[in-house]
């Protein structure tokens, strides 16, 4: 069985500071995809950032990056030059391959930037 | 723009009605998904379908039943509606591959 596990409850950053948000995932299966979402105080799951098992690069979108360790089973998420309005929780995502297309989602980091 | 939607917002229940939960995708995805979101326990799915006429249980589908009899829509319904089924409610929809899913504004539900 897969599992995403993220052992930051809650995390403080300061304004323009940059900040990683650390994610571990356990399976077996070679072929997987890692996802990122960001839930904001309004409640939307807004998606961030994807990176497949097979990517050679790390991905990245905007002011996002994916720090992917495929040996240590890490897909950290960092957030470069931190704003007021990345306060919100984040959620780090695992889909297998074959296995229906879900989502096993972890418990979530609740980021505050501080100003 | 396509989008996902669901309705109501928000729902306030007692114990035993029936409820239907909206859901509803333009994005014209064959994959859907229900989740539900408490404190402590991230989101965890209640139920998917891969296309018409297919559904399929996930890991809290007790209590919980979908139908899918177009594309657009899977609405979510509470068979006999408990307390412990207050919840926030999501729907998903994704395209095959890479898998990534858009989630609805979700459903706050209250089973007093």
């Amino acid at each position: 069985a897969q599992k995403i596990t993220q052992t930051q409850p809650g995390m403080f950053v300061q304004e323009k500071e940059a900040v990683t948000l650390d994610c571990t995932y356990d399976t077996s299966d070679p072929s997987y995809g890692l996802f990122w979402y960001k839930q904001p105080s309004s409640g939307e799951m807004i998606f961030l950032i994807y990176q497949g098992s097979y990517d050679q690069q790390n991905a990245t979108e905007g002011r996002y990056s994916l720090n992917f360790q495929k040996a240590r089973k890490s897909a950290n998420l960092v957030i470069s030059a931190s704003q007021l309005g990345d306060s919100a929780m984040y959620f780090c995502a695992m889909r297998v391959s074959g296995s229906a297309r879900q989502l096993t989602f972890g418990s979530g980091t609740q980021l505050t930037v501080l100003p | 723009d396509a989008e996902i939607t669901q309705s109501p917002r928000h729902k306030i229940t007692e114990t035993g009605r029936q409820v239907t939960l909206a859901c509803h995708q333009t994005w014209n995805h064959n994959n859907m998904f229900w989740y539900r979101q408490d404190l402590g326990h991230g989101l965890r799915l209640i139920h998917y379908s891969y296309g018409v006429q297919d559904t399929n249980k996930g890991e809290v589908s007790d209590g919980y039943s979908v139908s899918r009899s177009n594309t657009e829509d899977l609405p979510l319904t509470l068979e006999s509606a408990a307390s412990s089924q207050t919840s926030v409610y999501f729907c998903a929809s994704s395209e095959m591959d890479p898998g990534i899913q858009y989630f609805g504004a979700g459903t706050r539900l209250s089973v007093l």
